[in-house]
C-alpha cells in the first residue's frame, strides 16, 4: 500500500514537502516514483529514485526546482518542491516500479498540491 | 504536448471491440516496454498491460497489448459499459532518461 499525504495550497514561489508511506512490501527493493495529474489533464512522469537511492532522474519542467528521497529505515519516499508554480497545481502520485523496471504495477491514491495566490 | 501520441477519444458500442492506438518514437516505445494503464475519475491509475502484451493477475483477457516498431496498440473485445475510463499508455525514454505517458484516451461505450 502507498499512501501520499503533505499537499495543500501554496502560494507561488512557495515550497511543500510530499511523503509517500509504503507498507505491504520491502521498500528497499524497488524504484519509486512520482507522477502527476493537472486538473482535467493526461499523465506527467516527474521523478525516479532507484531502490538504493543512487539513481534520480528528474522531468525537465521540475528539475532543479523539485528533489526526490528515500527513507528505507522509514519505508518512505519525499518529494521536495521549491519554487512552485501555477502549472504545479495537480494531483501527486507515487508509484511503485516493477522489479523488472518495466512498469508501475502500484499507484497511491494521490495527494492534491494547489498553487494559487 | 506529450511524448506519446493517443488518440483523444474512441467510442463503440457494448459487446464490440476497439483499438487504442500510442505513437512514440525509437528512444521510447522503440527500444522499451509498454504498459497501458485505465483511470476512473477520481480514482489513481490502475495497471492494465505490462512489457508489450502482458496482463496482470486479476486483469480479464479481454483487455490486450502490442507492439510494433514505433508503436503500440489496447484492444479491449466485448465491451462494457464498466470499461468507461481513461487509458494511458507509458514507457520509458533513453533519450531523455524519463518517464513518457500518451495524452490519454477516453473512452466511450455507447
Amino acid at each position: 500500500q502507498l499512501v501520499e499525504s503533505g499537499g495543500g495550497l501554496v502560494k507561488p514561489g512557495g515550497s511543500l514537502r510530499l511523503s509517500c508511506a509504503a507498507s505491504g512490501f520491502t521498500f528497499s527493493a524497488y524504484s519509486m516514483n512520482w507522477v502527476r495529474q493537472a486538473p482535467g489533464k493526461g499523465l506527467e512522469w516527474v521523478s525516479s529514485i532507484s531502490s538504493s537511492g543512487t539513481y534520480i532522474y528528474y522531468a525537465d519542467s521540475v528539475k532543479g526546482r523539485f528533489t526526490v528521497s528515500r527513507d528505507s529505515a522509514r519505508n518512505s519516499l519525499t518529494l521536495q518542491m521549491n519554487s512552485l508554480r501555477a502549472e504545479d497545481t495537480a494531483v501527486y502520485y507515487c508509484a511503485r516500479e516493477s522489479i523488472t523496471a518495466t512498469h508501475f504495477d502500484y499507484w497511491g491514491q494521490g495527494t492534491l498540491v494547489t498553487v494559487s495566490s | 504536448q506529450s511524448v506519446l501520441t493517443q488518440p483523444p477519444s474512441v467510442s463503440a458500442a457494448p459487446g464490440q471491440r476497439v483499438t487504442i492506438s500510442c505513437s512514440g518514437s525509437n528512444s521510447n516505445i522503440g527500444n522499451n516496454y509498454v504498459s497501458w494503464y485505465q483511470q476512473f475519475p477520481g480514482t489513481a491509475p490502475k495497471l492494465l498491460i505490462y512489457d508489450n502484451n502482458k496482463r496482470p493477475s486479476g486483469i480479464p483477457d479481454r483487455f490486450s497489448g502490442s507492439k510494433s516498431g514505433t508503436s503500440a496498440t489496447l484492444g479491449i473485445t466485448g465491451l462494457q459499459t464498466g470499461d468507461e475510463a481513461d487509458y494511458y499508455c507509458g514507457t520509458w525514454d533513453s533519450s531523455r532518461s524519463a518517464g513518457v505517458f500518451g495524452g490519454g484516451t477516453k473512452l466511450t461505450v455507447l
